[in-house]
């Protein structure tokens, strides 16, 4: 079993629609959560990261963290465009393990 | 965010060369920094961790003697990967780990080097 997994994707949503993200995590010890955006040929950017259970919002992001169900998701509101884009969960035990990341097209 | 360079970005060489890359935190001093390889349209693979003044924990699979890794600095990390094949090349992605004021941590990536070997 995959250390991290995401919905596979690709996602195309129409511009100004929302975005969702999905991810699960297998080691329930876990503490620290990200969520990554990777445009084509560059480096992760981190967009957010969420400790404890709940939702998180920092603009057009939300994430949202359930431990008990080792789950964790990434929704994009008013998605545009330039939001298309690789998004990557990474999750925290010892170390930062990826999942294979999720391809976000929004179409205009 | 943080600032994480990484030079060369990009590097050509023929197979059985040796390539250096550099990895700097350029606004923090980092104790740890992480060296991470990435294939075409797959996720990121740590290859080891770098410890300031310790040797670097490689994980499993990865060629101590082949990605020689030094972090002889604060604000320094580097990979060298020896005896390079073509089977070597792809994105070689370095960060830097940085506890926040809120009891976690964050990672902040370099902009990352694409390496071809020929």
């Amino acid at each position: 079993q995959k250390e991290v997994e995401q919905n596979s994707g690709p996602l195309s949503v129409p511009e100004g629609a929302i975005a969702s993200l999905n991810c699960t995590y297998s080691d329930r010890g876990s503490q620290s959560f990200f969520w990554y955006r990777q445009y084509s040929g560059k480096s992760p950017e981190l967009i957010m990261f969420i400790y404890s259970n709940g939702d998180k919002e920092d603009g057009r992001f939300t994430a949202q963290l359930n431990k008990a169900s080792q789950y964790v998701s990434l929704l994009i509101r008013d998605s545009q465009p330039s939001d298309s884009a690789t998004y990557l969960c990474a999750v925290r035990y010892y170390k930062l393990s990826f999942g294979a990341g999720t391809t976000v097209t929004v179409r205009a | 965010g943080a600032v994480v360079s990484q030079h060369p970005s990009r590097v050509i060489c023929k197979s059985g060369t040796s390539v250096k890359i550099e990895c700097r935190s350029l606004d923090f001093q980092a104790t740890t920094m992480f060296w991470y390889r990435q294939f075409p349209k797959k996720s990121l693979m740590l290859m080891a961790t770098s410890n300031e003044g310790s040797k670097a924990t490689y994980e499993q699979g990865v060629e101590k003697d082949k990605f020689l890794i030094n972090h002889a600095s604060l604000t320094l990390s580097t990979l060298t990967v020896t005896s390079a094949h073509p089977e070597d090349s792809s994105f070689y992605i370095c960060s830097a780990y940085r506890p926040t004021g809120q009891g976690g941590d964050e990672q902040f990536f370099g902009p990352g080097t694409r390496l071809t070997v020929l």
